[in-house]
């Protein structure tokens, strides 16, 4: 069975320092996909990044960057000059090829960056 | 403003009564997901549908939910009898379907059940 664990339930950092969002997954699969959604306090679900299990090459966008390390089962979430706007629950996800793009979520990450 | 919608936003309910949410995908969208979410939890899985067929239900789903897609646009998703556990956030997602490629769920706002 597919599962996620998100370790750090809530971290709090002050504006302009650096925070690592955490994620280990567990699948069977040798095909999957793993995702990081933003939850705002609005609610809504807003996507952030996917990545493919055979593509292992690190990503940049803007302050975000992403680690996925196979070898450790973790995609972890790195936020540069964290800004208050940064603020949110953010969610790591993983969908198994086949499995009809359903989405197990990890418990989440409260991210609260303090002025 | 052609996004994944919800009604209502919000539903406060007494033990016992139904409730019926509706969903209104994406429109090019045929696949259509709902989810719980509980306080401070990440969502779970319920439900999905490709088109109006529904091919998969947790085992999260009772006998006191069931969901449809009619016409493989819009979808209800019903509580009967609900409980005090059944109060969630209740999500839906919609996404396109192409070939193998994995294709992005796009969330709706959300329908926030409350039941006394």
């Amino acid at each position: 069975a597919q599962k996620v664990t998100q370790a750090q339930t809530e971290i709090s950092v002050v504006e302009k320092e650096d925070v690592t969002l955490d994620c280990v997954y567990e699948t069977r699969d040798t095909t999957y996909y793993l995702f990081w959604y933003k939850q705002p306090p609005s609610g809504e679900l807003v996507f952030l990044i996917r990545r493919n299990s055979f593509d292992e090459q690190n990503e940049i966008s803007g302050r975000y960057s992403w680690n996925f390390q196979k070898s450790t089962s973790s995609f972890n979430f790195t936020i540069t000059a964290s800004q208050v706007v940064d603020s949110a629950v953010y969610f790591c996800a993983l969908s198994e090829f086949g499995a009809g793009n359903m989405l197990t979520f990890g418990g989440g990450t409260r991210l609260m960056v303090k002025p | 403003d052609t996004g994944v919608s919800q009604d209502p936003r919000h539903k406060i309910t007494k033990r016992g009564q139904n409730v019926t949410f509706r969903c209104d995908p994406i429109s090019e969208h045929n696949r259509l997901y709902w989810y719980r979410q509980t306080l401070g939890q990440g969502p779970e899985f319920l439900t999905y549908f490709q088109n109006e067929a529904q091919l998969e239900k947790s085992r999260l789903l009772s006998d006191r939910f069931s969901a449809e897609r009619p016409k493989g646009s819009f979808s209800t998703l019903e509580i009967q009898r609900t409980e005090q556990g059944d109060s969630a956030m209740y999500l839906c997602a919609s996404s396109e379907t192409s070939g193998v490629s994995y294709n992005e769920q796009f969330f709706g706002p959300g329908t926030r059940l409350t039941v006394l």
